[in-house]
């Protein structure tokens, strides 16, 4: 089935260190993962992306990794600041379309 | 660059009453999606357009529910007759190609809809 786990659900973190989000996928889907930043009051941004022919991408204090064999991949922030609370939603691609995780509710405290 | 336009940001309106959300997609992009959001039940797909055309309604949830795109730069989703339990935030999202094509779709910042 079409089904993407993610945890946890609330993540709370001192500014300044790191962050990780996990999210594992089930077999069906594709060898496209997107993540996504939620803030208050406005759509989910694109902050970073991995595709399965490669482990790991970075992209300044953020990066994913992946993990073919075990079906996960997780979202790793560091030296977090204030501005990095929001919630984090993983995707995985089955077929033509995405399903979403949960989310994570990631706070930043100064 | 313009992102993916969505209106009205917020609509509060009785139950009964016919609602209808518009999205502008992102110039160029040939794919159109339109999610709900709520907290119970997260993000859902409702239906997905290609080149203008419907691909997968399935998550549709019942023929109160409909959705149009006219052409590549306009779509609608309307509900008639709308209910309490169709409150949701709903956006709208674009991208390039087919959803194969493991293109990222970029979102519009949401229709925040109150039905009473």
């Amino acid at each position: 089935g079409e089904n993407v786990e993610q945890h946890p659900s609330t993540l709370s973190v001192q500014e300044g260190d790191s962050a990780v989000i996990k999210c594992t996928y089930s077999d069906s889907a594709s060898n496209y993962f997107p993540w996504y930043k939620q803030e208050l009051g406005k759509g989910p941004q694109l902050i970073i992306d991995i595709r399965s022919n490669v482990g790991e991408k970075k992209d300044q204090r953020i990066a994913v990794t992946l993990n073919k064999t075990a079906k996960h991949f997780s979202l790793h922030i560091t030296e977090t600041q204030p501005e990095d609370s929001a919630v984090y939603f993983c995707a995985g691609l089955y077929g033509q379309n995405f399903v979403f995780g949960p989310g994570t509710r990631l706070s930043v405290l100064p | 660059d313009a992102g993916v336009i969505q209106s009205p940001r917020h609509e509060v309106t009785e139950m009964g009453q016919e609602v209808t959300l518009r999205c502008k997609p992102i110039s160029g992009h040939n794919s159109l999606f339109w999610y709900r959001q709520t907290m119970m039940r997260g993000l859902e797909l409702l239906i997905y357009f290609n080149n203008n055309v419907p691909i997968d309604d399935s998550g549709m949830p019942e023929d109160r529910f409909s959705a149009k795109m006219p052409n590549a730069s306009f779509s609608t989703l309307k509900i008639q007759p709308s209910e309490p339990r169709d409150s949701a935030v709903y956006f709208c999202a674009s991208s390039l190609g087919t959803g194969t094509s493991n293109q990222p779709q970029h979102f519009g910042d949401g229709t925040r809809l109150s039905i009473l």
